[in-house]
């Protein structure tokens, strides 16, 4: 069974830093693009970035409104997805899922963590 | 990059069926998307990926009672029989080479 696992979510004041991590498992961690995905209260899914797979290492993307201030990426080893937020503003906050992807290049998100939440306030 | 769009809202009652609709931008007509429901206060959950040509693989467990078709730039995803479960915001996806992009969303009322 596929299982995503949030964690880190908190409160930080605006400028302030988090690191969320996503633990993967029941499928094959390394063979997946796997991504994050937010909802700020009371609003719809908002894309933030993927991590794919590809022959010579793998392909970072970000949504533009987090481009320069959030990085995504991947322990294999620990089968654990990351986040780093870095200079969050109060239009950070939101709840943050995890994503795992139906193959390496990315596609549709075919499961979804439990999601964790970001508040960026002071 | 793709726009998705999608009704704010639908209504139908109990037992019978909703069709859900989710437009492609211009020049993205033949994008393939996924359909993913959203119970209030849980996560997303994936229902189905759907082609341009209608045809459609859906998730894990997904009900027979969902079903996806196309017509052009429209992707459509079919409730029949409906439950008080399925009462939820219906979101779609869709990507290309480097963007992911989420349609707003369409809250579905089962009266």
């Amino acid at each position: 069974e596929v299982q995503l696992v949030e964690s880190g979510g908190g409160s930080v004041q605006p400028g302030g830093s988090l690191r969320l991590s996503c633990a993967a498992s029941g499928f094959t961690f390394s063979s997946y693009a796997m991504g994050w995905v937010r909802q700020a209260p009371g609003k719809g899914l908002e894309w933030v970035s993927t991590n794919t797979i590809t022959t010579s290492g793998g392909s970072t993307y970000y949504a533009d409104s987090v481009k320069g201030r959030f990085t995504i990426s991947r322990d294999s080893s620990k089968k654990t997805l990351y986040l780093q937020m870095n200079s969050l503003r109060a239009e950070d906050t939101a709840i943050y899922y995890c994503a795992k992807y139906v193959s390496r290049s990315g596609s549709a998100s075919d499961y979804w963590g439990q999601g964790t939440l970001v508040t960026v306030s002071s | 990059q793709p726009v998705l769009t999608q009704s704010s809202s639908a209504s139908a009652s109990l037992g019978s069926s909703v069709k859900l609709t989710c437009t492609l931008s211009s020049g993205h007509s033949s994008y393939i998307i996924a359909w993913h429901q959203q119970q209030p206060g849980k996560a997303p959950r994936y229902l189905m990926k759907l082609e341009g040509s209608g045809s459609y693989n859906k998730g894990s467990g997904v009900p027979d009672r969902f079903s996806g078709s196309s017509s052009g730039a429209d992707r459509y995803l079919t409730i029949s029989n409906l439950q008080s479960e399925d009462e939820a915001d219906y979101y779609c996806e869709t990507w290309d080479s480097s963007t992911w992009v989420f349609g707003g969303g369409t809250k579905l009322t089962v009266l």
